[in-house]
């Protein structure tokens, strides 16, 4: 069974720009959540898809937003980028959605750099 | 506001004995935690995973624990090997159903031989 797949694995952006990642859960996972890596804040929720809806935000500002299509694969974007985005980006997929508990599976990251 | 806290940033153990990574929570309402392993510039590798109506849990090598009333968890893992040399994150979710894992902020393991 293939694991969680995120591409691009690493990323040059320069500021003000946007940039979109993508990840494709585990076959037969419905919920794909997103995380953000940074030396100083650690590993911060950003958002979770089910079904093709957001079901929980983090607390991050407006310019992260993500989608995720009928396949359950998603895409995060990032819109007028900051040098404080830099970080490395995680999407874990799960088959939550039960009403258990159930483990979240990560991807390898996309490594993001602004510049 | 720190809700889940892992207090020592690293561990040095000697391989072959016990390596025991703590964590701590303030949110009552978390009743699901899990231990996670992450190599640099790799995404988190899950490892284990307690139910707040269990007091321990056991896989392998690997033990967790779970004291709800001093809001405290350990992770054991026996024997250690150089191969366990990672940071080890916990985490923690207050909502059944839902995917929004609180991680610490880790712990650097390093097991030598």
């Amino acid at each position: 069974k293939a694991g969680v797949t995120q591409t691009p694995r690493y990323l040059i952006k320069t500021r003000g720009q946007q940039v979109t990642l993508s990840c494709s859960p585990i076959s037969g996972h419905r919920s794909v959540s997103w995380y953000q890596q940074t030396p100083g804040q650690g590993l911060q929720f950003l958002f979770e898809y089910f079904s093709e809806t957001q079901r929980n935000k983090g607390n991050f500002p407006g310019r992260f937003s993500g989608r995720q299509f009928s396949n359950s694969r998603s895409e995060m974007n990032v819109s007028t980028l900051e040098l404080g985005d830099s970080a490395l980006y995680l999407c874990a997929s799960s088959s939550t959605g039960t009403g258990g508990f159930t483990e979240a599976f990560f991807g390898q990251g996309t490594r993001l750099t602004v510049v | 506001d720190q809700q889940v806290k892992q207090n020592s940033p690293s561990l040095s153990v000697q391989e072959g004995r016990i390596s025991i990574l703590n964590c701590d929570y303030t949110n009552s309402m978390f009743d699901y935690f899990l231990w996670y392993k992450k190599y640099p510039a790799e995404g988190p590798t899950f490892l284990i995973s307690i139910s707040s109506i269990k007091d321990k849990n056991e896989d392998g090598r690997f033990t967790v624990f779970l004291n709800k009333s001093a809001k405290h968890l350990s992770l054991h893992i026996v024997p250690s090997q150089p191969g366990d040399s990672a940071v080890y994150f916990c985490a923690a979710s207050a909502m059944r159903g839902f995917q929004k894992l609180v991680f610490g902020t880790g712990t650097r393991l390093l097991v030598s031989p």
